[in-house]
């Protein structure tokens, strides 16, 4: 059936480490988005895609990367220069046009321990 | 000044009342403006969108849009408990050099009061 993949549901990451976060898609979506949540606060992008191999920052890219080298595909890192990764990361994705609404992935839970 | 804000509440009402929630934004060429409900713990879910202005309608949910006052709100008619939850107000803010970033208010947390 269709829809995002996000894996895993709960990380956790020593200090110190890298982490990729998995986001997958089979709806055939062109743009792609990566969100981070904080509790009680509301969605923060931190990377989006609209085409395959390009991609632009967010609002909070720092500490983070990301590629896109297939269109179903939109894999996050949190890497160590990241200080504070403790939150809930929310993939999406959507038509390109601009238009058409987005769908979330269940969301991966990462803490660093 | 944010691109999207909401009121954070709580924004409580009784049961059977019509719960309103707003959001501004700060971009004029903004032309897609979405209305997400996420549960605690869980994602966001699309309720609605709308593109021109005026009212849309869907079941027991009415989407507001006002380009001129730059704002958007969501109308929830015989609230009932289980639409206790966070309403995300989403808009798409195209970009030059390419991309539509769609940007977030802070959400607004009701509560449906038996």
């Amino acid at each position: 059936d269709g829809g995002i993949t996000q894996s895993p549901k709960y990380l956790f990451r020593k200090e110190g480490q890298n982490v990729t976060l998995s986001c997958e898609q089979n709806l055939n979506h062109d743009a792609m988005y990566w969100y981070r949540q904080d509790p009680g606060q509301g969605l923060r992008l931190i990377y989006y895609s609209q085409i395959v191999n390009d991609f632009q920052k967010g609002d909070i890219a720092e500490g983070y990367s990301v590629s896109r080298e297939k269109k179903e595909s939109f894999p996050l890192t949190v890497t160590s220069a990241q200080k504070n990764p403790t939150a809930f990361y929310l993939c999406a994705s959507s038509l390109a046009d601009r238009n058409t609404e987005a769908f979330f992935g269940q969301g991966t839970r990462l803490t660093v321990v | 000044q944010k691109e999207v804000e909401q009121n954070s509440g709580p924004l409580s009402v009784p049961e059977g009342a019509i719960a309103s929630l707003n959001c501004t934004y700060s971009d004029r060429v903004s032309q897609s403006f979405f209305w997400y409900r996420q549960y605690s713990g869980k994602s966001p879910e699309l309720i609605m969108s709308i593109y021109s202005n005026g009212d849309k309608e869907d079941g027991r949910f009415t989407a507001q849009l006002n380009k001129a006052s730059q704002y958007v709100s969501l109308l929830i008619r015989d609230s009932q408990p289980s639409d206790s939850a966070t309403y995300l107000c989403a808009v798409i803010l195209p970009r030059l050099g390419g991309g539509n970033k769609l940007t977030f208010g802070t959400g607004t947390q009701l509560k449906v009061e038996l």
